[in-house]
């Protein structure tokens, strides 16, 4: 049961361009999410991310959308430079809410997100 | 070591055999977890151990698989009678305190059951 989802499993973007990855959820309960940045061979990295009591959070280049409402979120990345190139993964937690195994985060299959100069 | 430290980086074994994975988790980090991934899948949780207290197993596929953390440091994971379903890459990851989700991760094994 994938709680965590993420439909598009690649998008390619021009350098210079707005990349937008997008993630969908499922459980009501999850209270915070994350953004996951991995390269190939390496373990993934942590990127951004956002508490439920907000609906942005930006960080340099990346901002990240929440829309409760939709149980939808959103990595926006401006601009799209080639080392962005990778794969992102979308997680979820329910930590602070209590509603589901303590420190346990629920992971999308990632997008893969090619920046072509 | 600085970062989260994964052996082997590569192992291929055959079906039947059992294999033990092992990850030395960045030092002071009290919370250490266990995730796989499939091809083509996402980050699958396997286990998750904090501190002293006992370890969540809840993501376990089957109980071929087990895992201990000895000394509140290093951990081994364990797969026996390996099966052809079982190839993914392992990855172990560490965090500060429990509830804290900034996890770091190794760079996992990629284990292959022939």
């Amino acid at each position: 049961d994938q709680q965590v989802k993420q439909n598009s499993p690649s998008l390619s973007v021009q350098e210079g361009r707005i990349s937008i990855l997008n993630c969908d959820y499922t459980n009501s309960m999850f209270d915070y999410f994350l953004w996951y940045k991995k390269y190939p061979a390496e373990g993934p990295t942590f990127l951004i991310s956002i508490s439920s009591i907000k609906d942005k959070n930006e960080d340099g280049r990346f901002t990240v959308f929440l829309n409760k409402s939709a149980k939808h979120l959103s990595l926006h990345i401006v601009p799209s430079q080639p080392g962005d190139s990778a794969v992102y993964f979308c997680a979820a937690s329910a930590e602070r809410s209590g509603g589901s195994t303590l420190g346990r985060l629920y992971f999308g299959r990632g997008t893969q997100l090619t920046v072509w100069p | 070591g600085a970062g989260v430290s994964q052996s082997p980086s590569n192992k291929v074994t055959e079906k039947g055999k059992d294999v033990e994975l092992r990850c030395d988790p960045i030092s002071g980090h009290t919370a250490l977890y266990w995730y796989r991934q499939s091809l083509g899948q996402g980050l699958e949780f396997l286990i998750y151990f904090q501190g002293n207290s006992a370890p969540d197993k809840s993501g376990l596929p089957s109980d071929r698989f087990s895992a201990e953390r000895t000394g509140g440091s290093v951990s081994t994971l364990t797969i026996q009678r390996t099966q052809q379903e079982d190839s993914a890459v392992y990855l172990c990851a560490s965090s500060l305190t429990r509830g804290n989700e900034k996890l770091f991760f190794g760079s996992g094994t990629q284990l292959s059951v022939l």
